[in-house]
Formats: C-alpha cells, sequence, structure tokens
C-alpha cells in the first residue's frame, strides 16, 4: 500500500529536549516537505527536500533542521523546542509531473513543548 | 500576509444541494492550484487540481474553476453528500524548475453537510 508514515503520533515534551519525528514513503517519491498547521494559519511549510542530500527553507524554518540521506526518509529535528513549537506536523511526498505535483500526507504527528 | 486565502472559516450545506468553496490569492505567477481535503485525525488527501492555463477542470462530483484576472478559485461540489463535511485547504504551487516548488495552503474551510 502507498503510504507516507509519521512516527510518533503524539509526543509530550518539555522545552530544550532535542527530538526527531521521521517520515518514510514507499512511492519512490523524488519530493520531501513537512508542514505545521495552526489553527487560523492552515499548512505552513517548514523544509522540502528535492531530492536525496537536496534541502532547502520553507516558508517557516526557524527552530528545524531536516535531513535526506535516504529518498524514502526525511526526519524533522528539533534540536532546541521551544513551546511556541507545539503544532500538528505533517511530512509530505510527491513525485513531479506536469499534471498538478499533488502531494501525499502522512497521518501528522501532535506535539505538545512544555 | 496570507498569499492564499479562504475568507469563510466554515459553511454549511443541505444534502443534495450545491457546496461552493472559495480561495483567493495574491501572487499571479503561482503555477497550479489544488484543493485538499481533511478528516479529524488523518493528514490532508488530495482532491482535485487545476493548471493556471486552465479555467475549470472537473471529476465526477468536483469541479473546480479558476479566475486568474480575479486571482480567484472555487470548489463546487454537487450534489453535496455527509461524506464530504471535511476541512478543506487550498493550495497554490510555485514551480521552480531548478530548485524545487513552493507549496502555498490557505487556513481551511470546515464543510458541513446536513442530512
Amino acid at each position: 500500500e502507498a503510504q507516507v508514515t509519521q512516527n510518533p503520533r503524539y509526543l509530550i515534551t518539555v522545552t530544550g529536549k532535542k527530538l526527531t519525528v521521521t517520515c518514510s514513503q514507499n512511492m519512490n517519491h523524488e519530493y520531501m516537505s513537512w508542514y505545521r498547521q495552526d489553527p487560523g494559519l492552515g499548512l505552513r511549510q517548514i523544509y522540502y527536500s528535492m531530492n536525496v542530500e537536496v534541502t532547502d527553507k520553507g516558508d517557516v524554518p526557524e527552530g528545524y533542521k531536516v535531513s535526506r540521506k535516504e529518498k524514502r526518509n526525511f526526519p524533522l529535528i528539533l534540536e532546541s523546542p521551544s513551546p511556541n513549537q507545539t503544532s500538528l506536523y505533517f511530512c509530505a511526498s510527491s513525485t513531479l509531473t506536469r499534471f498538478g505535483h499533488e502531494q501525499f500526507f502522512g497521518p501528522g504527528t501532535r506535539l505538545t513543548v512544555l | 500576509d496570507q498569499q492564499v486565502k479562504q475568507n469563510s472559516p466554515s459553511l454549511s450545506v443541505q444534502e443534495g444541494r450545491i457546496s461552493i468553496l472559495n480561495c483567493d490569492y495574491t501572487n499571479s505567477m503561482f503555477d497550479y492550484f489544488l484543493w485538499y481535503k481533511k478528516y479529524p485525525a488523518e493528514g490532508p488527501t488530495f482532491l482535485i487540481s487545476i493548471s493556471s492555463i486552465k479555467d475549470k477542470n472537473e471529476d465526477g462530483r468536483f469541479t473546480v474553476f479558476l479566475n486568474k484576472s480575479a486571482k480567484h478559485l472555487s470548489l463546487h461540489i454537487v450534489p453535496s453528500q455527509p461524506g464530504d463535511s471535511a476541512v478543506y485547504f487550498c493550495a497554490a504551487i510555485l514551480v521552480y524548475q531548478t530548485y524545487g516548488q513552493n507549496f502555498v495552503f490557505g487556513p481551511g474551510t470546515r464543510l458541513s453537510v446536513l442530512p
């Protein structure tokens, strides 16, 4: 089954404690990205990756890091989480076609930073 | 300032009637527009898209209209069904040939289809 998986689905942590949210896709997609969803703001792109070892900042990259060492994985790293990073996070992947660049989303990770 | 706006946070429609969800954008350089549907506790799922060179795309009960001069697009659902009740996100894409694509999402509209 084609899918994007994220782990963990729920996480409560404390300020300053480094954490990683994993993302994996099994569709051989070149493009992967991370979003955060906040009330009234919709989905905002944090980072994206065009392919292995190619990453770039989205609209809200501050406080986050990513890596793309393999095509299927795109982990999101919070080196020193802060309460304003409490949010719902989605990973997404897509192939790049001329028909619209449809993205497939993971189920989401709800992060609470105390 | 949001580049993609959905000015109606919520919309209620009777089952069988038409649902019209609206989206406005500010950047005339967007290449594609997409609609996503999101149920609680799930990730968004792709619904329908339209290229900036077209003005209409239809897929079953769903039709997206694009008015480039007004920088406005809309999603029509006919007929509306209770299972359509979800949050709908409008999204726009800027494609950079050499270094990626930038997705911009609106804040979403919650559609409730009443039986």
